[in-house]
């Protein structure tokens, strides 16, 4: 089993739409959790950290589960500018190993 | 601000040549990682290291070697290039201090196709 998984997708919705992404993992160990975006042919770059009370930026929303070892990604109101992949990341309690998760894909259509 | 600077950008490399890829940082970070990006396949640790002078194996080390003389850069060594290397590989670094920041900071990668 993979360390993260991620809901596979693609996920192809309309403008305004809120979609929500899922991911777990199985290391219990793991200590930080968060969300990357990576748009076509970039590199990875930090979205959002995820904390157990759940925080929130603008549209975004990111929820931890540690006792489900499951993480969300939830994004209002899309726009075309969103359509990415969405990268789930976990950082293992010694601070050296991250590890993502498979990304799962966005397209925001008109 | 150069943050994570990887050379070459891109390369074709023929079956059983050797190359190194070269990733530089700027921020005085402690970790660092090398990654390999294939589709479907999200990113696949293949070495890290936690300080100068140390390296460890991530997912996939097979038929690669790294090494981090210098705190500001980790080479990836391909020894003898295999068509199953082709790929896009990224590099990492991350500051390592717990009260620091978390975020991991990339370079724009390095576009490989052995040939």
């Amino acid at each position: 089993r993979k360390e993260v998984e991620q809901d596979p997708g693609p996920f192809n919705v309309p403008e305004g739409a809120t979609v929500a992404f899922n991911c777990t993992y199985s290391n219990s160990a793991s200590q930080s959790f968060f969300w990357y975006r990576q748009d076509c042919r970039k590199e990875p770059k930090l979205l959002m950290s995820v904390y157990s009370s759940g925080n929130e930026d603008g549209r975004f929303t990111a929820q931890l589960n540690r006792a489900s070892q499951y993480i969300s990604l939830l994004i209002r109101d899309s726009k075309l500018s969103d359509s990415a992949t969405y990268l789930c990341v976990v950082l293992k309690t010694s601070y050296d190993k991250v590890i993502f998760g498979p990304g799962t894909s966005l397209s925001v259509i008109p | 601000n150069a943050g994570v600077t990887q050379t070459p950008k891109f390369r074709v490399l023929k079956t059983g040549q050797s190359m190194t890829l070269l990733c530089a940082q700027d921020m005085n970070h402690e970790y660092m990682y090398w990654y390999r990006q294939d589709p479907g396949m999200g990113l696949r640790l293949i070495h890290y290291s936690v300080g100068e002078g140390t390296t460890a194996k991530g997912e996939v080390p097979d038929g690669y070697n790294v090494s981090r003389l210098k705190k500001q850069n980790f080479l990836l060594g391909l020894e003898s290039a295999a068509p199953s290397q082709t790929s896009v590989y990224f590099c990492a670094s991350l500051e390592g201090n717990r009260q620091g920041s978390t975020e991991a900071f990339f370079g724009q990668g390095t576009r490989l196709t052995v040939v």
